[in-house]
């Protein structure tokens, strides 16, 4: 079964340092997704990419917060600085679009649990 | 906002009891979809339904949409342990920009006693 590889699984770390997690979608997924979940928030969506071009990241904390796909095996989203309020599983989502049939199913990766000291 | 709000927020049952959650949302959509959560992995994808159909079918799983009353719901028959997850509903619609997004819910904890 093609599954989405999200790296570390874990990452503990002190409050200023960068964060770097990568994701590599499922083989032939023209989308690709980052979300963030915590008790409180639920699942947010933090950036999505479609054929590698970010499309939306209003809901990315623009200051410090970074998507990007500098391939279509790879999807990076970076944290610097880090900051205790990021602590939060991490998820990356890839799908496949089709013309005319919009929000077509997501798979996940089994995330990132991130915590910042 | 358009985020689906599922009912209950916790349901638990016994093996071989049915398990039904429901989901509520605000706006338009195109579609509904649910998903899965077990503990610490990702979100899967169960079952999506249009917004053109009222009922949908997936082995033991049941979806049911009513967009006049903006809800759907989730009937898990002949229930086991290894259904014990989250569930989460999302939908699917089109922002005036273009994107299509899904927004989830906030999800319904499900255990399942043996």
């Amino acid at each position: 079964d093609a599954r989405v590889t999200q790296t570390p699984r874990h990452k503990v770390t002190e409050m200023g340092q960068e964060v770097t997690m990568r994701c590599q979608p499922i083989l032939g997924h023209n989308t690709v997704f980052w979300y963030r979940q915590t008790m409180m928030q639920g699942l947010e969506l933090l950036a999505y990419f479609r054929n590698r071009a970010p499309l939306d990241d209003s809901g990315m904390p623009k200051d410090r917060f970074s998507a990007e796909m500098p391939d279509a095996t790879l999807a990076t989203l970076k944290i610097q600085p880090s900051e205790p309020r990021d602590s939060a599983v991490y998820f990356c989502a890839s799908g496949l679009e089709k013309y005319r049939e919009p929000n077509q199913p997501q798979h996940f990766g089994d995330g990132t649990r991130l915590s910042i000291l | 906002s358009q985020q689906g709000e599922e009912d209950p927020q916790a349901l638990s049952i016994q093996e071989g009891e049915n398990a039904t959650m429901n989901c509520s949302y605000k706006t338009s959509i195109n579609n509904l979809q649910w998903y899965r959560q077990n503990s610490g992995r990702g979100l899967v994808h169960l079952i999506l339904i249009r917004s053109n159909e009222r009922e949908k079918h997936s082995g033991r799983l049941r979806v049911t949409l009513d967009t006049s009353k903006k809800s759907s719901s989730l009937l898990i028959t002949a229930s086991r342990a290894a259904d014990t997850a989250s569930y989460f509903c999302a939908t699917g619609g089109i922002m005036n920009t273009g994107f299509q997004k899904l927004v989830f819910g906030t999800g319904t904890r499900l255990l399942v006693s043996p």
